[in-house]
């Protein structure tokens, strides 16, 4: 199986303009986290989805939108991008998030590298 | 605040032992996370600790003492391809994963 797919593997964003992190997985967890990470800071959770149909806010959630219209689908909208959101984006997903669950293993994406000039 | 500490970065020789220490103070623990991550990869997971005492896997053990918010992640045999960083994260009272900054870790012929 693929796992968990994210697109474009790295893009160079203009301030201003907004963009949209794509993140697929197939392995029918109901949790997903998109995480950013920066030089000599812990990943940092952005927003989070523990099944389809709802999403949450992480430590750092301003500035990105997500939705969960699915199970396998959890894109992130940066609306106006801007220089500090130069990063490096994770998409994960465990089996589940929140609420009872004392092992949620998270599943990684391959990541997307975001350059706002 | 919830804090996670580890050491920025470790150098060690090929063959040798190597132990990586990380304490916590979260709002509440629910288990504690070791992931490697190879420079510009993606974490994968290598254990869970949720009750004290030391989880052997291999090369790779993982001890916690939940008294002392401590925990440690012990490399054996260190390999060339043990060159990464590994990342420590604390369960919180909420099931979100809080996250260490890493340590990165040098093996040296």
């Amino acid at each position: 199986t693929a796992g968990i797919t994210q697109a474009p593997t790295s893009q160079i964003l203009a301030a201003g303009r907004s963009m949209t992190l794509r993140c697929t997985q197939d392995m029918r967890h109901n949790a997903m986290y998109w995480y950013r990470q920066d030089l000599g800071l812990g990943l940092r959770l952005i927003h989070y989805s523990n099944t389809a149909g709802t999403t949450g806010k992480g430590e750092v959630p301003d500035g990105y939108s997500v939705s969960r219209a699915n199970t396998d689908d959890f894109p992130l909208t940066l609306a106006s991008a801007v220089p500090s959101q130069t990063s490096v984006y994770f998409c994960a997903s465990s089996d589940e998030g929140g609420g009872g669950s004392s092992y949620n293993e998270q599943f990684f994406g391959p990541g997307t590298r975001l350059t706002v000039l | 605040g919830q804090n996670i500490d580890q050491p920025t970065e470790m150098t060690a020789t090929e063959g040798a032992i190597v132990q990586i220490n990380c304490t916590y103070q979260t709002s509440g623990f629910n288990g504690l996370f070791w992931y490697q991550q190879h420079a510009g990869e993606a974490p994968t997971f290598l254990s869970y600790n949720v009750l004290d005492g030391l989880e052997e896997k291999g090369r790779f053990s993982s001890f916690l003492s939940r008294s002392k918010g401590y925990s440690y992640l012990l490399l054996k045999e260190l390999q060339m391809k043990d060159s990464a960083s590994y990342l420590c994260a604390v369960l919180d009272s909420n099931y979100q994963l809080i996250w260490g900054a890493g340590t990165k870790l040098i093996i040296k012929p």
